[in-house]
């Protein structure tokens, strides 16, 4: 079985501090990996998934398949970037059924 | 603009009653999931269905069921709520090529309190 694991519940920066929040996987195949967030008061949406090497409002993940990482980064912390971060994993086998981690509260104070 | 609904937004109720959650959507998504989060738990998945005549179990499904009466509604049903699945509850929904690229909607969330 797959597991998804963000070790910080809570992180908490300055503003235009680097911010990087972890996530560490397991499973035995080839997973997709991905990153979702909910702002305050809107609904948890896609940020972005590892298979399309994008970055999405400043914010990079590179999947490590050696560490089974897939860590967040964002150069320069704003304060609009606060709010919860989910990872989660896909097998590619298996359709559409994610398994998130138990995310984590960024706080971006000014 | 397209959209997933759930119904009702908070609900609190007593040990024992059955509850109804109810998701509707408006994307033409053929597959639909019922999540639940808890604070340090992430979410975790209830039931998800890939079509009308698909149900299938997720890794917290006791106490819980649901019923896909069309390709749009998915309803989640406690049968006999207890206080620990006082929890907010989520709904979402993708379609076929969602369903490989792992992109999720999810409706804004029920939060059920059970006293």
């Amino acid at each position: 079985a797959q597991r998804v694991t963000q070790p910080e519940k809570l992180l908490s920066v300055f503003k235009g501090a680097p911010v990087e929040l972890k996530c560490n996987y397991s499973y035995s195949g080839s997973p997709e990996l991905f990153w979702y967030v909910q702002y305050s008061r809107q609904r948890l949406q896609l940020l972005l998934r590892h298979i399309s090497r994008e970055s999405i409002k400043g914010f990079t993940a590179d999947l490590n398949k050696g560490e089974t990482s897939f860590h967040l980064k964002k150069p320069f912390a704003q304060e609009e970037d606060s709010a919860m971060y989910y990872c989660a994993l896909k097998p590619l086998t298996s359709g559409s059924r994610l398994t998130f981690g138990e995310g984590t509260q960024l706080t971006v104070n000014p | 603009d397209a959209d997933v609904t759930q119904t009702p937004r908070n609900r609190i109720t007593k040990t024992g009653k059955r509850i109804m959650l109810e998701c509707s959507q408006t994307k033409g998504h053929d597959r639909m999931y019922w999540y639940r989060q808890d604070p340090g738990l992430g979410l975790r998945l209830i039931y998800y269905s890939f079509d009308v005549k698909d149900i299938n179990k997720g890794e917290i499904s006791d106490g819980y069921s649901v019923s896909r009466q069309a390709q749009a509604k998915f309803s989640l049903s406690l049968e006999s709520a207890i206080p620990n699945q006082t929890a907010l509850y989520f709904c979402a929904t993708s379609d076929l090529q969602g369903g490989s690229t792992g992109e999720l909607f999810f409706g804004e969330g029920s939060r059920l309190t059970v006293l």
